[in-house]
Order: structure tokens, then C-alpha cells, then sequence
């Protein structure tokens, strides 16, 4: 069975310093990898996804992942991070082989906590 | 519509009531999923159709929870003899297809509360 692991609860970073939100995952079989991001009251928002190819993934608002195999991670990153970034992330993955359902598997979250 | 709507936003429920929780997926979008996000937690997956078929159900935590999509649109999850363990966040998504490349697309959820 696949399952997420997000370490940080909670990342306190100051505006216009860089921040690495950590994921894992554990999975016997190849999967896709995602992060979303909640903001207060809001539904989840897609911010990037690795599907295949470059391991070097893009997002909206100035975020990039990198899917590492060997470590099976998926960290986030963004080099600097701004009040609006303030949110709960989350990393979710997929199971890679097609099945009658593609569902998401989230982790339990981080809060990344902005401050002035 | 612009985006995946749920209602209600609230509610509010005593123990043994049954409730029903409304979501209105983007248009055209095939696939629609339900999820349960119990506080602090991420979402968990609850049911899955395509179109009007409900492909799986495996993560229904028991046989008070029932999900129907008649039309193959809008969805209606349904909550018999709630319980206080049922409070949480409901979150529908709705998604192209089933490829992973269509993203999920979720709504702002049903909040729950069970006293």
C-alpha cells in the first residue's frame, strides 16, 4: 500500500527567505506525485505535478519539486517565500498503474506559517 | 460554473440525524470523487464515479455512508444516524477523466459537525 509521510507539521519561515516543505512516500509500484495547497476556508489547489520525464518539476506561484526515485521524496521548495504563501500544503501520490480509480493519498500536511 | 461547489458550507447535526451533503462538479467533467479531512489530517478517499457509476466505494468507513451521482452531474453524499466520529470536512473533486494527468479539481468542502 502506498502511504505519505510529511515530517514538518509546521514551517515557520520569514518573507523573502527560501523554504523546502519535505515529502516521502512509500510505494512498491511506480506513482505520480502531487502538491496541493489549501488556503483558510478554500478548497485544495493544484500546485504541481510529476507525471514522468524531468525530474525537475514546476508550479504555479514560483514553486518547483524534485521527484527523487532513490529517496522516494518529493520536496517542495520555493526561494523565496512571501505572506501570501501562508498555507497548509499538501503531498499526495497516486498509484502509477492505471487502475479503476485514481485517488489521491495525501500526508497529513504542513503548515507553512509566513512571517513579516 | 466556474469551479466545483458543495453545499451546504455548514453544517451542524445531532447525533443520530441523517444528513446529506451536496456537490456540483465543473461541467463536463466525468470523474467525481468524494473525500473525508478529519481536523488536522489530510483528505482521505471516501467514493468514486464515473459518470453515473459508482466504480468504487472501498473507503466508505461503514454502511451509513452512501454516495449516488444519478445523472452522471451533480452528487449527493448521504450520512445515515450520524455519529460524532463523522465530523470532518467533506471535499468533492471532480476531474476530464481518469488519467492522471487531469487534475482533480476540488471544492471548497462541507464542514461538518456532529454534537
Amino acid at each position: 500500500a502506498q502511504s505519505v509521510t510529511q515530517l514538518d507539521s509546521q514551517v515557520p519561515v520569514f518573507e523573502e527567505a527560501p523554504v523546502e516543505l519535505r515529502c516521502n512516500y512509500s510505494s512498491s509500484v511506480s506513482v505520480y506525485l502531487f502538491w496541493y495547497v489549501q488556503y483558510p476556508n478554500q478548497g485544495l489547489q493544484l500546485l504541481l505535478k510529476y507525471l514522468s520525464g524531468s525530474t525537475l518539476v514546476k508550479g504555479i506561484n514560483g514553486f518547483e519539486a524534485e521527484f527523487n526515485k532513490s529517496q522516494t521524496s518529493f520536496h517542495l521548495r520555493k526561494p523565496s517565500v512571501h505572506i501570501s504563501d501562508t498555507a497548509e500544503y499538501f503531498c499526495a501520490v497516486m498509484r502509477g498503474y492505471g487502475g479503476a480509480t485514481n485517488k489521491l493519498i495525501f500526508g497529513t500536511g504542513t503548515l507553512l506559517a509566513v512571517q513579516p | 460554473g466556474a469551479g466545483v461547489s458543495q453545499s451546504p458550507r455548514y453544517k451542524v447535526a445531532k447525533r443520530g440525524q441523517d444528513v446529506a451533503l451536496r456537490c456540483d462538479p465543473i461541467s463536463g467533467h466525468v470523474s467525481l470523487f468524494w473525500y473525508q479531512q478529519a481536523l488536522g489530517q489530510g483528505p482521505e478517499f471516501l467514493t468514486y464515479f464515473q459518470n453515473e457509476a459508482q466504480l468504487d466505494k472501498s473507503g466508505l468507513p461503514s454502511d451509513r455512508f452512501f454516495a449516488e451521482r444519478p445523472e452522471g452531474s451533480v452528487s449527493t453524499l448521504k450520512i445515515q444516524r450520524t455519529q460524532q466520529e463523522d465530523s470532518a470536512v467533506y471535499l468533492c473533486a471532480s476531474s476530464r477523466g481518469l488519467a492522471p494527468e487531469n487534475t482533480q479539481f476540488f471544492g471548497p468542502g462541507t464542514r461538518l459537525t456532529v454534537l
